[in-house]
């Protein structure tokens, strides 16, 4: 069955410090990926998105993230983080490719230190 | 450009109570979509809706939960009678068609008491 994991259930960095989320995928094929991010009282707003081509995607914000098919992952990272940063991040493959018929991650939520 | 309205924001009530939700998507968006996100969880699809015809229902508990898009447009999702489980926020999304990306709304936190 299809699934997303994120391992990390609250993550803690300082300001400025490099940042990278941990994303893992079981799926039968090469998945469509997301990334989104929630702040508190907020929908979710997309960060970036993987479909083909290069497996390094840039994203809003300063984000990035790297597809990586020998190990089914789909890391999300900012080489240096600001406050406003912390929020709820969610990785959701999309299994139905291309109908954005979305799975999601349980989420990490990323907390900054001044 | 508006994003997606959902309201209410806050809900509290007795189990055993109806509740509605009603949800505005983004202007010409055909697609819209109702998850269900409990704490600690990513949101999980309710129910999808092409313009006004739920094309994907598997996830919807029916025997308490229906949902309408009359006219295609806003759409309301109900619950009766709401149970204690049944607290959870429950977001709204919409998108141009089902190959594109969705832009979510805020969602509707609900306690049952």
């Amino acid at each position: 069955a299809q699934s997303v994991t994120q391992p990390d259930i609250h993550i803690t960095v300082s300001e400025g410090a490099s940042l990278e989320l941990r994303c893992n995928y079981s799926y039968g094929a090469t998945p469509y990926l997301f990334w989104y991010v929630q702040s508190p009282g907020q929908g979710l707003q997309l960060l970036l998105k993987y479909f083909s081509g290069d497996t390094l995607v840039q994203g809003i914000k300063g984000f990035e993230a790297e597809f990586k098919r020998s190990q089914s992952s789909f890391n999300l990272r900012k080489p240096s983080v600001h406050w406003s940063d912390a929020a709820e991040y969610f990785c959701a493959v999309d299994v139905a490719l291309g109908t954005y018929k979305y799975i999601f991650g349980t989420g990490t939520r990323l907390k900054v230190l001044a | 450009e508006a994003g997606v309205v959902q309201s209410p924001r806050y809900k509290i009530i007795e189990k055993k109570q109806p509740v509605a939700f009603w949800c505005n998507p983004i202007s010409g968006h055909n697609t819209l979509y109702w998850y269900l996100q409990n704490l600690g969880q990513g949101p999980e699809l309710l129910i999808r809706y092409e313009n006004e015809e739920a094309v994907d229902d598997s996830q919807l508990p029916k025997d308490r939960f229906s949902a309408e898009r009359l006219k295609g447009v806003d759409s309301t999702l109900k619950i009766q009678p709401a149970e204690l489980g049944d607290s959870a926020v429950y977001l709204c999304a919409s998108s141009p068609g089902r190959n594109n990306e969705q832009f979510f709304g805020p969602g509707t936190r609900l306690t049952v008491l």
